[in-house]
């Protein structure tokens, strides 16, 4: 089992430009999310999915798109890059546990540069 | 909001004991432990639940206190292993967590 994979690891952008983080999860989770990672701030959620078709907004969403059209993938999109979206993002996917919030099972980060 | 953890960071000498706080200004049903090691993704340690019993994982251990609302993680006689940051997350809506700002630990021989 592959778990949770991100693509790519590395990008460098320029102010202004677009791109997109592909994560793709083979646990047959329901819900899968994107945390972008700071220094200081900790995780910080942007998007998520409770399933194929429904997101909804984390705490910081601005600046970003997503979409969930299968179980397995959940890209990010980035619709015009800028500096302060410089980070580490990582995608995490879960299933609905007991104790009001998922275990997540995190992909290995795409850490992101905007010149 | 986001849980408050303390101290940012700590440095140990192998085989101490470090104590990892968090706490949260809105009632709490349960707290989630998550280490990072340095390059790589969080990684779940462990679920406190509202009225459950403490939870172990290796020599770390935590408890909750629902009246205080805060969490509290025991790391025991520290091995290098255990380096790394430590967040807790508090559950939000969409089963989706809200992390601390994390905890550095660094063990050194």
């Amino acid at each position: 089992n592959a778990g949770v994979t991100q693509t790519p690891k590395f990008q460098v952008l320029k102010t202004g430009q677009s791109m997109t983080l592909q994560c793709a999860q083979d646990m047959n989770h329901e819900y899968m999310s994107w945390y972008r990672q700071d220094p200081g701030m900790g995780l910080r959620l942007i998007h998520y999915s409770v399933g194929a078709g429904i997101t909804d907004q984390g705490e910081v969403p601005n600046g970003y798109n997503v979409s969930r059209s299968t179980t397995e993938d959940f890209p990010l999109r980035l619709l015009s890059a800028a500096p302060s979206q410089t980070s580490v993002y990582f995608c995490a996917s879960s299933y609905s546990g007991l104790s009001g919030a998922n275990v997540l099972t995190f992909g290995a980060g795409s850490r992101l540069t905007v010149l | 909001q986001q849980p408050v953890q303390s101290p940012q960071a700590v440095i140990l000498r192998e085989g101490e004991d470090a104590v990892i706080n968090c706490s949260s200004s809105k009632a709490l049903y349960s707290v989630h432990w998550y280490r990072q090691k340095h390059g790589e993704a969080p990684v779940f340690l462990m679920i406190l639940l509202k009225g459950g019993e403490q939870k172990g994982h290796e020599k770390i251990s935590a408890s909750f206190n629902e009246k205080k609302q805060q969490s509290s993680l025991y790391l025991t006689a520290s091995q290098l292993s255990y380096s790394g940051t430590y967040f807790c997350g508090t559950p939000r809506a969409g089963n989706m967590l809200t992390f601390g700002g994390g905890t550095r630990l660094m063990v050194k021989p």
